[in-house]
C-alpha cells in the first residue's frame, strides 16, 4: 500500500497572508500527482495535474511545484481569502507496468482562513 | 452536461441487506472509479475500471462488487451490508483509457449508514 503524506493536517491563516503545504509521496514508478480542493458538503474539484519533474502550475493565486526525484509537491496560496477555506487533497498515481493504477489520496490539509 | 451523477445521496441499510450505488457519467470518460471516505482517512480506492468490460480492485475491495457493461455506468454493489461499510462513497471519472494523467471528476457522494 502506497502512502501519501500531507502536512500540516490543519492550518489557520489570517486573511491576506500567504501559505503553503506539502505532499510527500514515493518517488519510484511515478506517473502523476494531482491536487484537489474539497469544500465542505461538495465534491472534490481538481486544481492541478502534474506529471513532469520540475513542473510548476498556477491558477490565479494558487500554484504548485513538483519534485519527482525526492517525492514531494508544494501547494502555495498567495494572499489568502475566506473562499480559500477548504481541504486540499493531493493524490498520487504510479505506473505498475500494466498501465496507471488508481489514485492514492493523502488525508488532506484542512485550511481555515480567518478574517 | 450533468457530469458525474450518483444516486442515491443518502441511504440507511440494515446489516445483511444488499444494495447498489449508481454512478453515471455523460462525458464519454473511459476511466471510472469508486472511493470511500471515512473520518481521519483519505479517500480510499475500492474498485476501478479502465473501460467497458474491464474492472480491477483497488485498496479496499472486500465486500463490494462492480461491473462495467457500458462506458456511462459503473454501479457499486454491496451484497451483504456490514456496519464497517458505513461511509461516504464517491464515484469519479476521467478521460483516457490508461488513467489518471487528466483530472478526475467526482460525483456528489452517497452517504451510507449500515445499522
Amino acid at each position: 500500500i502506497l502512502n501519501v503524506e500531507q502536512s500540516p493536517q490543519s492550518l489557520h491563516v489570517q486573511e491576506g497572508d500567504s501559505t503553503n503545504f506539502t505532499c510527500s509521496f514515493p518517488s519510484s514508478n511515478f506517473y502523476a500527482l494531482h491536487w484537489y480542493r474539497w469544500e465542505t458538503a461538495k465534491s472534490p474539484e481538481a486544481l492541478f495535474v502534474m506529471t513532469l519533474n520540475g513542473d510548476e502550475k498556477k491558477k490565479g493565486r494558487i500554484s504548485a511545484t513538483l519534485n519527482t526525484k525526492e517525492g514531494y509537491s508544494y501547494l502555495y496560496i498567495k494572499g489568502s481569502q475566506p473562499e480559500d477555506s477548504a481541504t486540499y487533497l493531493c493524490a498520487f498515481i504510479i505506473d505498475s507496468g500494466g498501465g496507471a493504477d488508481g489514485l492514492t489520496f493523502g488525508k488532506g490539509t484542512h485550511l481555515i482562513i480567518q478574517p | 452536461n450533468a457530469g458525474v451523477t450518483q444516486t442515491p445521496k443518502f441511504q440507511v441499510l440494515k446489516t445483511g441487506q444488499s444494495m447498489t450505488l449508481q454512478c453515471a457519467q455523460d462525458m464519454n470518460h473511459e476511466y471510472m472509479s469508486w472511493y470511500r471516505q471515512d473520518p481521519g482517512m483519505g479517500l480510499r480506492l475500492i474498485h476501478y475500471s479502465v473501460g467497458a468490460g474491464i474492472t480491477d480492485q483497488g485498496e479496499v475491495p472486500n465486500g463490494y462488487n462492480v461491473s462495467r457493461s457500458t462506458t456511462e455506468d459503473f454501479p457499486l454493489r454491496l451484497l451483504s451490508a456490514a456496519p464497517s461499510q458505513t461511509s461516504v462513497y464517491f464515484c469519479a471519472s476521467s478521460y483516457g483509457q490508461v488513467g489518471m494523467n487528466t483530472e478526475a471528476f467526482f460525483g456528489q457522494g452517497t452517504r451510507l449508514t449500515v445499522v
